[in-house]
């Protein structure tokens, strides 16, 4: 149980353009979503927290109108990358709890911005 | 502001040597503390968890950790690793307060040789 995926696994895209990634729980209801982003060889950095039916919350320093969240549903957040840019390439990364501290993590998506 | 430190970046060890990875955070309230685990090429996997009770936590594939409150330490061991071993981990705290928000550590590679 507490399967959580990603779609796709890895996009590549054109400067300029925009990129949608979807996290999605499998077999549970995730009240609230986590997207990180991970830089290689570095850790986890967590961008925003996304609760069911409400606006995200994002951390310091995350732009909010070129990372957009939404979690229409129990299991479904999306994450979309606006008018990316080389600089955006990283890994992707969701995680979903259900009223819990414990986290699931999907297995990420690796963005590449040519 | 609130951290994790992993003191130790690249291990390297031989099979069936002792493992011992330190994690030390910063912040003085109630935590949840965690270890994860990332192999090469996958996702993140939850090695073990501290909630409360007894402070010495046993997780999954013979890994322990020990939660001393006195020097908020949760450092990560095993008794005698494998090649199998060979991979990152990540200690994670989330603060009882903080709508299940985690923060990593810069996580430790760890290299073993068979």
């Amino acid at each position: 149980g507490a399967v959580v995926s990603q779609h796709p696994s890895w996009v590549i895209c054109k400067s300029g353009t925009s990129v949608k990634i979807e996290c999605r729980s499998l077999d549970f209801q995730a009240t609230t979503m986590f997207w990180y982003r991970q830089f290689p060889k570095q850790s986890l950095m967590l961008m925003a927290t996304s609760n069911e039916g409400s606006k995200a919350t994002y951390e310091q320093g995350v732009e909010k109108d070129k990372f957009l969240i939404n979690h229409a549903s129990l299991t479904l957040s999306t994450l979309t990358v606006t008018s990316a840019h080389p600089e955006d390439s990283s890994f992707y990364i969701c995680s979903a709890t259900h009223r819990g501290h414990e986290q699931y993590f999907g297995p990420g998506t690796r963005l590449t911005v040519t | 502001a609130q951290s994790v430190s992993q003191h130790n970046h690249h291990v390297i060890l031989s099979e069936a040597a002792s493992l011992e990875l330190g994690c030390n955070y910063s912040y003085g309230g109630t935590v949840n503390l965690f270890w994860y685990v990332q192999y090469p090429g996958q996702h993140l996997q939850l090695l073990l968890k501290y909630f409360s009770g007894d402070p010495l936590v046993k997780g999954i594939k013979g890994f322990e950790a020990e939660f001393i409150k006195s020097k908020f330490s949760f450092n990560l061991r095993k008794p005698s690793v494998q090649w199998s071993d060979t991979a990152e981990y990540f200690c994670a705290v989330n603060r009882m307060d903080s709508s299940y928000k985690l923060i990593f550590g810069s996580g430790t590679r760890l290299l073993v040789r068979p």
